[in-house]
């Protein structure tokens, strides 16, 4: 597809499960965020990957997430013994170039998110 | 620490009003970089404008226009001439190049355009 695809747009999920979350960025983009959105207020960044390598992790919230991009295109975002606290959108955006060294108009497109429910 | 603040929950204009949402944001540092994006009913964030802490100047584009001013802390952002397709949640952002390319967001303004 032309855009940033994410998958499932929906999940619910038993406190205490599994879940992963997919995302699959523009074609050729080497720079992947995920974002976590909570109702009514702003994203908050997870994690970035630049290619294969998560360049900066330090907003996943504990050791509970875990992000992978093996082949430098798909990322999964993993959450264990999930929380109803981990309800939340969970946003992935990508960008040709790493979204603050380019150009004026460089810019990271956004998917349209994963709704996360833990009941 | 950096911050975003927008201040503005929700703003209900009639159609043709004009709109202005407010951002403040907090830093320490002197090179940043600030960013609006739309959020329409449909989720995704649609990136409308960045700007570098070096270039004051303010920006238009079409009925869009933005107002950076360093003294303020603040980066606005007007919709001339509002439409009903321009209701969506408004996000200002704030970013920082040594910071692993990620952004830190304001809470959002929610603006209506009813007809």
């Amino acid at each position: 597809g032309a855009g940033v695809s994410q998958t499932p747009s929906n999940k619910v999920t038993e406190k205490g499960k599994y879940v992963e979350l997919r995302c699959d960025p523009i074609s050729g983009h080497t720079a992947l965020y995920w974002y976590r959105q909570s109702l009514g207020q702003g994203p908050e960044f997870l994690i970035y990957f630049q290619g294969t390598g998560a360049a900066d992790d330090s907003g996943l919230p504990n050791d509970r997430f875990f992000a992978v991009r093996p082949e430098g295109s798909v990322s999964t975002l993993k959450i264990q013994r999930t929380e109803r606290g981990d309800s939340a959108v969970y946003l992935c955006a990508s960008s040709s170039i790493p979204m603050l060294s380019g150009g004026l108009n460089t810019e990271a497109f956004f998917g349209q998110g994963t709704r996360l429910t833990v009941v | 620490a950096q911050k975003v603040t927008q201040a503005q929950t929700e703003i209900s204009v009639v159609e043709k009003e004009d709109v202005t949402l407010d951002c403040v944001y907090e830093t320490r540092d002197t090179t940043y970089y600030l960013f609006w994006y739309k959020q329409p009913p449909s989720g995704e964030l649609v990136f409308l404008i960045r700007r570098n802490s070096f270039d004051e100047q303010n920006e238009i584009s079409g009925r869009y226009s933005w107002n950076f001013q360093k003294s303020t802390s603040s980066f606005n952002f007007t919709i001339t001439a509002s439409q009903v397709v321009d209701s969506a949640v408004y996000f200002c952002a704030l970013g920082f190049e040594d910071a692993g390319n990620k952004l830190t967001f304001g809470g959002g303004t929610r603006v209506l355009v009813k007809p």
